[in-house]
């Protein structure tokens, strides 16, 4: 049985960063994909990125080039996802997800962090 | 990047309607596919990959078809546990793309 558990819900200054992290259980992380989806508020579903922690190869959506830097810790299971730069639009609730190789669906979630930027 | 597009955007229905959500991709994304259900507070769930491929313990009554652009979800007897957003996603290639939600609320 696959498991995901997520961080704690955090609240940010504009220009600060946060980062999140999601502890695997069950499964193979290795051989995983672990994605990063976020929802703002009211608003639908966004892929923010993933990382191949076989390869060590993490692969980001346009958007958040430059901002998002996604790691895998293959000795704890656990993978962070950390955006820098944050500004008011980036509340959103930020799910982890797994999926089993590159064109599979994500078929495991965490159970989402609440990310909150205000001043 | 690929584009995904849902219609409706929302739908209300009774229990027992068949209902039928459609999405569409901006280009051939043969059948990498695949359908989830969100309701309020909680994490997407997936219903099918693949197009077509139904997940185990996912009731029978949900379906999926399509290839290429086209793709359709359908509820053959809407139950009152279905009312929730359901979300389209492409896994061809990076960024793996949402389309937008339909909505199915209570007639």
């Amino acid at each position: 049985q696959v498991q995901l558990v997520q961080s704690g819900a955090e609240v940010k200054k504009p220009g600060s960063s946060v980062k999140v992290s999601c502890k695997a259980s069950g499964g193979s992380f290795s051989s995983y994909t672990t994605n990063w989806v976020r929802q703002a508020p009211g608003q639908g579903l966004e892929w923010v990125g993933r990382i191949i922690p076989i390869l060590d190869i993490a692969n980001y959506a346009q958007k958040f080039q430059g901002r998002v830097t996604i790691t895998a810790d293959r000795s704890t299971s656990t993978a962070y996802m950390e955006l820098s730069s944050l500004i008011s639009e980036d509340t959103a609730v930020y799910y982890c997800a797994r999926a089993v190789d590159s064109g599979a669906p994500l078929a495991y979630w965490g159970q989402g962090t609440l990310v909150t930027v205000s001043s | 990047d690929i584009q995904m597009t849902q219609s409706p955007s929302s739908l209300s229905a009774s229990i027992g309607d068949r209902v039928t959500i459609t999405c569409r991709a901006s280009q051939s994304i043969s059948t990498y596919l695949n359908w989830y259900q969100q309701k309020p507070g909680k994490a997407p769930k997936l219903l099918i990959s693949a197009a077509s491929s139904l997940q185990s313990a996912v009731p029978s009554r949900f379906s999926g078809s399509g290839s290429g652009t086209d793709f359709a979800l359908t509820i053959s007897s809407l139950q009152p546990e279905d009312f929730a957003t359901y979300y389209c996603q492409q896994s061809y290639s990076t960024p793996f793309t949402f389309g937008p939600g339909t909505k199915v609320d209570f007639k």
